[in-house]
């Protein structure tokens, strides 16, 4: 049973672009959320998708979007990337008729140059 | 706003010693998660507790979550140089339309052989 993946696992970007990070859940789940980490500190929630809509959101700019693909994997795009973008993306992912356990994915390392 | 405050921010210990990381909020929570995460990877799931009072036992990990379903411990007896990593707690409050957690600040554990 393939756990969560993330693509890529690396990345460098200049600022001023445009990244897209990708993400399959586990199987059997549907809800996908992603987080962003910065190195020493714990993840902090950025969105939620849920039957390919964005469910909530945390305070982050409108720079970041998403996409929910109808087999539930999902796509966070950061447009005019800021240097203090560069951090660890997580993706979790759930069952949301389940219970509260959301299944974390290794991350896409990112750093904006 | 939720918040969840972990101490110590780090500990490093010999081998066989017991240790204990608080995890402390004001808010309530619905269910408190607690991962460990190694450097340049996803936080991996430990436990989720549920219910106030509750105390679940991983092998040498043992976990309660506080009367009030505000704070949460994590005792680890004997601790082993593979214990080494970030321990993070997780508050999550199901209900309404989404499931995200909020991370506590972290603990990084040292194990010296």
């Amino acid at each position: 049973d393939a756990g969560v993946t993330q693509s890529p696992t690396h990345l460098i970007k200049t600022r001023g672009q445009q990244v897209t990070l990708r993400c399959s859940p586990k199987s059997g789940h549907d809800t996908v959320s992603w987080y962003q980490q910065a190195l020493g500190q714990g993840p902090q929630f950025i969105f939620q998708y849920y039957e390919e809509e964005e469910r909530q959101r945390g305070n982050f700019p409108d720079r970041f979007s998403g996409h929910q693909f109808p087999n539930y994997s999902s796509e966070l795009n950061v447009n005019a990337l800021l240097l203090g973008d560069s951090a660890l993306y997580l993706c979790a992912s759930e069952q949301r008729q389940g219970g509260y356990e959301q299944y974390f994915g290794p991350g896409t390392r990112l750093t904006v140059t | 706003t939720q918040l969840l405050e972990q101490s110590p921010q780090f500990l490093s210990i010999q081998e066989g010693e017991n240790l204990t990381v608080y995890c402390n909020s004001s808010s309530v929570f619905s269910s408190l998660q607690w991962y460990r995460q190694e450097p340049g990877e996803g936080p991996v799931l430990l436990v989720t507790v549920v219910t106030g009072g509750e105390v679940k036992k991983l092998k040498r990990l043992t976990f309660q979550f506080g009367d009030a379903r505000k704070d949460s411990s994590l005792h680890i007896t004997a601790a082993q140089p593979g214990d080494t990593g970030l321990y993070l707690c997780a508050g999550a409050n199901r209900g309404g339309a989404t499931n995200k957690l909020i991370f506590g600040t972290g603990t990084l554990l040292a194990v010296q052989p």
